[in-house]
């Protein structure tokens, strides 16, 4: 079954860069969402198809995916900013959503 | 506007089973498959299963095939997630999802289900 792995923690500065990244077997070759989950709330969208954003979601987040890792970007980082960020690929061979283990974004 | 309310949360006992329904609104039922996820309390997302509202097409991730079901009632355009034989380690909260292209585009705002003697 196909495995996502990100790393369970990552601190940046405010107005620093934060970089959280996905690996996957040849995750490059798939279209990779990545979601923000603040405590107490539903998971969102921040970022779909790699790269794309939905509407109402700042510039600040972007996503870029190739070879074995994607990753999600997030520039000038805010203190509201600091939530659990999960990626998602679709197991087209399982036929399933599959996540991957989650990252804490904290803000120093 | 697009809506997915849950039920409300529940507590079972060991050995129980639990079922929890979706209510969807804002767009046409059918269009659009339904995954259930849960969230074990300080844990990641686990996805358990979809359906397809259309043809009532299912599918089960092998964690839980046999212990969970999830239907649906066009009529009302409610989606409906079972699980049966409930243990201490199915305390989560569980969500019902809408997915568009292979990614959730909306969720229901969760349902606690506590399993505890």
């Amino acid at each position: 079954s196909y495995v996502l792995t990100q790393p369970p923690s990552v601190s940046v500065a405010p107005g620093q860069t934060a970089s959280i990244t996905c690996g996957g077997t040849n995750i490059g070759s798939k279209s990779v969402y990545w979601y923000q989950q603040r405590p107490g709330q539903a998971p969102m969208l921040v970022v779909y198809d790699d790269r794309e954003r939905p509407s109402g979601i700042p510039e600040r987040f972007s996503g870029s995916n190739s070879g074995i890792t994607a990753t999600l970007t997030i520039s000038r980082v805010e203190a509201g900013d600091e939530a659990d960020f999960y990626c998602q690929v679709w197991d087209s061979t399982g036929d399933r959503l599959v996540f991957g283990g989650g990252t804490k974004l904290t803000v120093l | 506007q697009v809506q997915l309310v849950q039920s409300g949360a529940e507590v079972k006992k060991p050995g129980a089973s639990v079922k929890v329904s979706c209510k969807a609104s804002g767009y046409t039922f059918t269009g659009y498959y339904i995954h259930w996820v849960r969230q074990a309390p300080g844990q990641g997302l686990e996805w358990m299963a979809w359906i397809s509202p259309n043809n009532d097409d299912t599918s089960y991730a092998q964690n839980f095939q046999g212990r969970v079901t999830v239907t649906r009632d066009t009529s009302i355009s409610t989606a409906y997630m079972e699980l049966r034989r409930l243990t201490s380690d199915d305390t989560a909260v569980y969500y019902c999802a809408r997915v568009g292209y292979n990614h959730i585009d909306y969720w229901g705002q969760g349902t606690l289900v506590t399993v505890s003697s």
